[in-house]
């Protein structure tokens, strides 16, 4: 089974300029997460959604990110413009259940290292 | 809220030492816990899981115990090798009716000398 795919592993932009970040779930998954993760901490939630509609976006910075999954499958998550506090590396997720399962696990693509300078 | 701590790192350790790297939570009611690994260059790997007192998740020589009493899932291994190097992150997610979120530990970075 092939798992979590994400494109690009590498980026680097300056402040200012945009950058767009692509996932592609595990076959058959509904829930599909956006993780922020800086240096030195654990991921932090952007974004959730179940298909395509969204079921948290409490911590997105709306301003700024935007994330969209069409068809319920790829999603994208975008920055614009982006500034030098969005250095992380940006994850991708996606589990089978509705998210809402306390033990559903989460699996986990291998992520995009953003630096902008 | 609930939230997570475990022990800050780096942890360095002789290949065939024990180990063990602490995590303490803060929630109500009865989360499941998770640990999940992050090896060099690759994403974060389910570990192990609990999702109920008592329970102890293993996996790959690994162990933890989800001890409400103490509000502990402590990791242990028996005898690490080399290629247990990696960042180790404990994690919590509520149960149904509370917040779904994971929420995370800062993450243990463990080194594993031949």
């Amino acid at each position: 089974e092939a798992g979590v795919a994400q494109s690009p592993r590498y980026k680097i932009i300056e402040k200012r300029q945009s950058v767009a970040f692509w996932c592609n779930p595990i076959s058959g998954h509904a829930t599909l997460y956006w993780y922020q993760q800086i240096l030195g901490q654990g991921p932090k939630l952007l974004i959730q959604f179940q298909n395509n509609g969204v079921v948290d976006d409490s911590q997105l910075p709306k301003d700024r990110f935007s994330a969209e999954r069409l068809k319920g499958v790829d999603s994208t998550l975008k920055i614009q413009p982006a500034k030098l506090e969005d250095s992380a590396v940006y994850l991708c997720a996606s589990s089978s259940g509705h998210g809402t399962g306390g033990g559903e696990t989460q699996y986990f693509g291998p992520g995009t290292r953003l630096l902008v300078l | 809220g609930n939230s997570v701590t475990q022990m800050e790192g780096p942890v360095t350790l002789s290949e065939e030492a024990f180990l063990t790297i602490n995590c303490t939570y803060t929630a109500t009611g009865y989360p499941s816990l998770f640990w999940y690994v992050q090896y060099p260059g690759e994403g974060l790997q389910l570990l192990l899981k609990a999702t109920k007192a008592d329970d102890k998740g293993s996996n790959k020589g690994f162990e933890a115990t989800y001890r409400k009493e103490t509000t502990s899932f402590h990791l242990e291994k028996g005898s690490v090798q080399v290629s247990d190097s990696a960042v180790y992150f404990c994690a919590l997610r509520g149960q149904r009716g509370s917040n779904y979120q994971l929420i995370w530990g800062a993450g243990t970075k463990l080194i594993i000398k031949p």
